[in-house]
């Protein structure tokens, strides 16, 4: 198995373009998680899906992040307009239902100038 | 809201030697705790999952153990290398829904060869 794609690795954009990073989850994994990572707050949760459902998005900062899941292979987390302050490491994680651990991807460095 | 704590947040040792990572959690009603290790620039690589009714899980050289009346969790690597340098993390998985991994903020080993 492949593991947790995202893509792109890496991001630069200037402040109010648009950001759309991907994540292809494990096959056969039902849920998947969005997270930010910074120096300051460490990793934080923004929003999980079960069934392509979102179940829990309280981690979003703001109505400028949204996120979908389409079907089970791939997940969206859009920025639009994104800040400086949106520079981050964005990663996504699937999970095994049967014993609950998490895979993440490799993440996707995230720069806003 | 549980909160993880990982002491100590640096750790600096010479090759060979056994080590120990120590991880806190304020509420002992989880589901499971994970451990990870992140590389510089790289994604989380899950070490060991221990589920809430065990003590211990063991992998090569890693060995986890968790007291969760006590909210504690322990790394020891045995017969520390260089490669094992990377930062540590201790995730705890809650058990309201077991979806949400709350981190700590990790230890970040150094072996000296």
């Amino acid at each position: 198995d492949a593991g947790v794609i995202q893509s792109p690795r890496h991001e630069v954009t200037e402040m109010g373009q648009e950001v759309t990073l991907r994540c292809k989850p494990i096959s056969g994994h039902n849920s998947l998680f969005w997270y930010r990572q910074t120096m300051m707050r460490g990793l934080e949760l923004l929003i999980y899906f079960n069934n392509n459902v979102p179940i829990d998005d309280s981690g979003m900062p703001e109505d400028r992040f949204s996120a979908k899941m389409p079907n089970a292979s791939f997940s969206t987390l859009k920025i639009q307009p994104s800040e400086p302050r949106d520079s981050a490491v964005y990663f996504c994680a699937s999970r095994n239902s049967i014993y609950n651990e998490q895979f993440f991807g490799p993440g996707t460095r995230l720069t806003v100038l | 809201k549980q909160e993880v704590t990982q002491i100590p947040a640096a750790l600096s040792v010479p090759e060979g030697e056994n080590l120990v990572l120590n991880c806190s959690f304020t509420d002992s009603a989880i589901y499971n705790l994970q451990w990870f290790r992140q590389d510089p620039g790289k994604g989380l690589t899950s070490l060991l999952l221990i589920q809430s009714s065990q003590r211990e899980q063991t992998s090569g050289r890693l060995n986890a153990s968790l007291d969760k009346s006590s909210g504690r969790s322990t790394l020891y690597i045995a017969a520390s290398q260089p490669g094992d340098s990377a930062t540590y993390l201790c995730a705890v998985n809650d058990q309201t829904g077991a979806n949400n991994l709350f981190f700590g903020t990790g230890t970040r080993l150094t072996v000296i060869p």
